[in-house]
């Protein structure tokens, strides 16, 4: 029963670059967050979706970061035209019922 | 001060000894959860309480809520090496959305 998986681990990029980030929720869970944690820092909320909606993104930068679950495939979450400050983990977590959210390893995004 | 604060911020202790890190939060909740981070890692779940729960175990954690003081406790007995990491708590506010508000987390050091 594989756990929630994230892709990629570690992506570089360039000031100015996109960067996509994917995540694979469990089996059988149809909720998604996503979450950005800065060094030293605890996780601080981005959006939760779920199948096709965006249900609360009240934590996500207005400019730059979208995120999407489609009906078939990961959730990815975009951003656009990276900054030096977008430098950070980020993490996914899904659940099954709204209760208990169980994280991904992060993908690790650095701006040179 | 946010919500799902965690002290103390730094805890070193000697392998044996029992660990005991708290949590404090403002608002209303229906759960809250307790994980732990290794260095550069992702987030492991460890153990939810309900808000109606005042006290659970799960092998050598022993997690307590006090709704009244909206505070909690996690404890780790008989610490090992292996328990050092971040600990971090975080709670979902009573009638809001399903996001996790976490604090700033506890770094344990447990000494061989």
């Amino acid at each position: 029963n594989a756990g929630v998986m994230q892709n990629p681990r570690h992506l570089v990029r360039r000031r100015g670059q996109e960067a996509r980030l994917r995540c694979s929720p469990m089996k059988g869970h149809s909720h998604v967050y996503w979450y950005r944690q800065l060094p030293e820092e605890g996780l601080k909320f981005m959006v939760y979706l779920q199948k096709e909606n965006i249900i609360d993104e009240s934590g996500m930068p207005k400019e730059r970061f979208s995120a999407e679950f489609p009906k078939e495939g990961p959730s990815i979450l975009r951003i656009q035209q990276v900054v030096r400050g977008d430098s950070a983990a980020y993490f996914c977590a899904s659940s099954r019922d709204r209760v208990g959210q169980y994280f991904g390893p992060g993908t690790r995004l650095t701006v040179t | 001060s946010q919500q799902g604060e965690e002290d103390p911020q730094a805890l070193s202790i000697q392998e044996g000894e029992n660990a005991t890190m708290n949590c404090s939060y403002k608002t209303s909740i229906n759960n809250l959860q307790w994980y732990r981070q290794n260095s550069g890692r992702g987030l492991v779940h460890l153990i939810l309480i309900r808000s109606n729960e005042r006290e659970k175990h799960s092998g050598r954690l022993r997690v307590t809520l006090d709704t009244s003081k909206k505070s909690s406790s996690l404890l780790i007995t008989a610490s090992r090496a292996a328990d050092t990491a971040s600990y971090f708590c975080a709670t979902d506010a009573q009638g809001g959305s399903e996001k996790l508000v976490f604090g700033k987390g506890t770094k344990l050091t447990v000494n061989p």
